[in-house]
């Protein structure tokens, strides 16, 4: 299993603002994904985020607005841009561990997000 | 399309009762399959998971699943539920057998009541 830590765990922030949001892994992995869960909601893919290369963004999602860094195989961050009401959410990372056999996704615990 | 379906919005249940929580998905090939929990104010933890050979798998707290082929399902089972249970809990396909990022159900919220 991989264990993986977000900071912050939770803010409170002003519309047009930014947050950094940063996710800490306890090993290498390669594969690293954020997604977005807004309240009452499920979990919905922002971005895959692989260690040398650029991140890969879903539908609805870009790069200006949810800009992404992942300098090396435990850490990567993500950025929420000029925020607005509507991206308060939980903003989850995720990485992908275990052998050939089957690999498994877990999931940090979360960044609450409130933007006034 | 593809996709993950949980039926059940929310479901109540009393404590010490049995529960059955219900996920269908629709991929032609047996994808990877999960169950994870989130409860409240926390991220989701991992209960269970099936990627191949006996069809009913352990997980942890209790719980176990059932994977039907012929029914696309993977059912999460509990035969007696404990108040700490109440959370919501989210179906999970990983179609392409772990390179690519998992596609979630909407989540069943599950109450227990004395």
């Amino acid at each position: 299993s991989a264990v993986i830590s977000q900071k912050p765990s939770r803010d409170i922030c002003q519309r047009g603002t930014s947050l950094t949001i940063q996710c800490q892994v306890d090993s290498q992995v390669t594969m690293m994904f954020w997604y977005r869960q807004q309240p009452g909601q499920s979990l919905t893919l922002i971005a895959t985020a692989n260690q040398g290369s650029e991140a890969t963004y879903e539908s609805g999602f870009v790069i200006d607005k949810f800009p992404i860094s992942r300098p090396n195989l435990t850490f990567s961050t993500l950025t929420v841009s000029n925020m607005s009401p509507e991206d308060s959410s939980i903003y989850l990372c995720s990485v992908v561990s275990g052998t050939a056999r089957g690999k498994t996704q877990y999931f940090g615990p979360g960044t609450r997000l409130l933007v006034l | 399309a593809q996709s993950v379906t949980q039926p059940d919005i929310h479901i109540t249940v009393s404590e010490g009762a049995s529960l059955e929580l219900r996920c269908n998905y629709s991929y032609g090939a047996t994808p990877y399959l999960f169950w994870y929990v989130q409860s409240p104010g926390q991220g989701l933890q991992l209960l269970l998971k099936y990627f191949s050979g006996d069809t009913l798998v352990q997980g942890i707290k209790g719980f176990e699943a059932e994977f039907k082929r012929s029914q696309s399902s993977f059912n999460l089972r509990k035969p007696s539920v404990h108040w700490s249970d109440a959370a919501e809990y989210f179906c999970a396909v990983d179609p392409y057998s772990g390179n690519t990022p998992l596609v979630f159900g909407k989540g069943t919220r599950l109450s227990v009541i004395a």
